[in-house]
């Protein structure tokens, strides 16, 4: 039974660029969502996306954007990237659009550094 | 606003011993609680969660938490730690069962044999 999974794991990228994420759920997950963590610090939530909508948003700029398709895999979108988006992106699935009593399951995550 | 704090950057316990971390909340409403155990260049592995019912909660490898209404406290447990458990904890609260998740500094656990 796969679990979540991302890509890339790593990347690296220069100041004003544009960087996407993907992430896959787990086998019978239906909502996924996105966190930064940065070096040191707990992971902060950016948006959650069930039925192909965002549901949830933390406090995050519009430069951050994704999607959901319809087989439930997401994308995160970075804009005009700063030095201060260098990163640990995690994603996370579960099941229900926050109605479920399961807990959310977590991929190893993609590490952004901006240069 | 919802907060989670875990007061001890760093906690040291010898293998064998039994170990404590500690984690207090703030939330409206009734809490949703959860641990979580981060392995270097990983993810997030659940651990266990609170969400109703008995105060002692049961987890993964050995671990357990005692939810503590009046004191808004959640903290993590080991009988008897293992150099393997050494790991970041996370602590985390939701509002909502499968909603966001606000996380707590995280807590480095070492477990020296």
């Amino acid at each position: 039974d796969a679990g979540v999974t991302q890509s890339p794991t790593h990347l690296i990228k220069t100041r004003g660029q544009q960087v996407t994420l993907r992430c896959s759920p787990k086998s019978g997950h239906d909502t996924v969502s996105w966190y930064q963590q940065a070096l040191g610090q707990g992971p902060q939530f950016i948006f959650q996306y069930y039925e192909e909508e965002e549901r949830q948003r933390g406090n995050f700029p519009d430069r951050f954007s994704g999607h959901q398709f319809p087989n439930y895999s997401s994308e995160l979108n970075v804009n005009a990237l700063l030095l201060g988006d260098s990163a640990l992106y995690l994603c996370a699935s579960s099941w229900g659009g926050g109605d479920s009593n399961q807990p959310q399951h977590f991929g190893d995550g993609t590490r952004l550094s901006i240069l | 606003a919802q907060s989670v704090a875990q007061p001890e950057d760093q906690v040291n316990v010898a293998e064998g011993n039994p170990l404590t971390v500690k984690c207090t909340y703030s939330v409206s409403g009734n809490p949703y609680l959860f641990w979580y155990v981060q392995y270097p260049n990983r993810g997030l592995q659940f651990l266990l969660k609170y969400i109703t019912g008995d105060n002692l909660v049961k987890g993964s490898y050995g671990f357990e938490a005692e939810f503590n209404k009046s004191q808004t406290s959640f903290h993590l447990k080991k009988p008897s730690a293992l150099v393997s458990d050494s790991a970041l904890y996370f602590c985390a609260v939701s509002q909502v069962q499968g909603g966001k998740l606000i996380f707590g500094q995280g807590t480095e656990l070492s477990v020296k044999p």
